[in-house]
């Protein structure tokens, strides 16, 4: 049982650059949430998923695009790279939204130059 | 606008010791609210949540204590352990989270 398995780990991208994270769960929930973490500012949620082939914002989504096109899996998609997308990045599942706690994948450390 | 801030950006304690760490939340309508560990390198892991109906609840060694009055949470670490360095983070229904305070565990 892995839990939520996030790819890549790490990746380094140039100005500009387009790229897409992907996370899976294999808990079977219908909540998952991408978030991002930089110093001195705590996690962020970007974007999340109520359901399958549903997606809405959160309190930072510019910038991100995101596919929830199979329950299990939760892709978030940087279309022109900018240095201040620069973080790491998390994805986290739930049973429920909003009132239930969070299971989080080791996070994609992405740099942006 | 909203916010949920801890007090502490850093906590050293001696192993044994007792631990608290403490959150300020800004919504008196906040219903739920979440403490998270993180380890370094690591996603954060749920330790203990509590809904705006109690105002204390316990777990392992954990326990969150909620001040509605004055808009406040704290967690309690009993007898803190060297694995329990890590940073903390208070969320307001995991749409808010604190800035985090680093535990620092001496031997």
């Amino acid at each position: 049982n892995a839990g939520v398995t996030q790819t890549p780990k790490f990746r380094v991208l140039k100005t500009g650059q387009s790229m897409t994270l992907l996370c899976a769960q294999d808990m079977n929930h219908e909540y998952m949430y991408w978030y991002r973490q930089d110093p001195g500012m705590g996690l962020r949620l970007i974007h999340y998923s109520v359901g399958e082939g549903t997606t809405a914002k959160g309190e930072v989504p510019d910038g991100y695009n995101v596919s929830r096109l199979k329950k299990q899996n939760f892709l978030l998609g940087l279309e022109s790279a900018a240095p201040s997308q620069t973080s790491v990045y998390f994805c986290a599942s739930s049973y429920g939204v909003m009132h239930e706690k969070l299971f989080f994948g080791s996070g994609t450390q992405l740099s942006v130059l | 606008g909203e916010s949920v801030g801890l007090h502490l950006p850093t906590l050293s304690v001696q192993e044994g010791d007792n631990s608290i760490i403490n959150c300020a939340y800004s919504n008196s309508a906040s219903d739920y609210f979440i403490w998270y560990k993180q380890e370094s390198g690591k996603g954060p892991q749920f330790i203990i949540d509590i809904r705006s109906n109690m105002d204390k609840r316990q777990g392992q060694r954990v326990t969150v204590l909620l001040n509605k009055t004055v808009k406040h949470l704290s967690l309690q670490i009993a007898a803190t352990q060297p694995g329990d360095s890590a940073v903390y983070f208070c969320a307001e229904k995991n749409l808010i989270f604190g800035k985090g305070t680093k535990l620092s565990v001496k031997p």
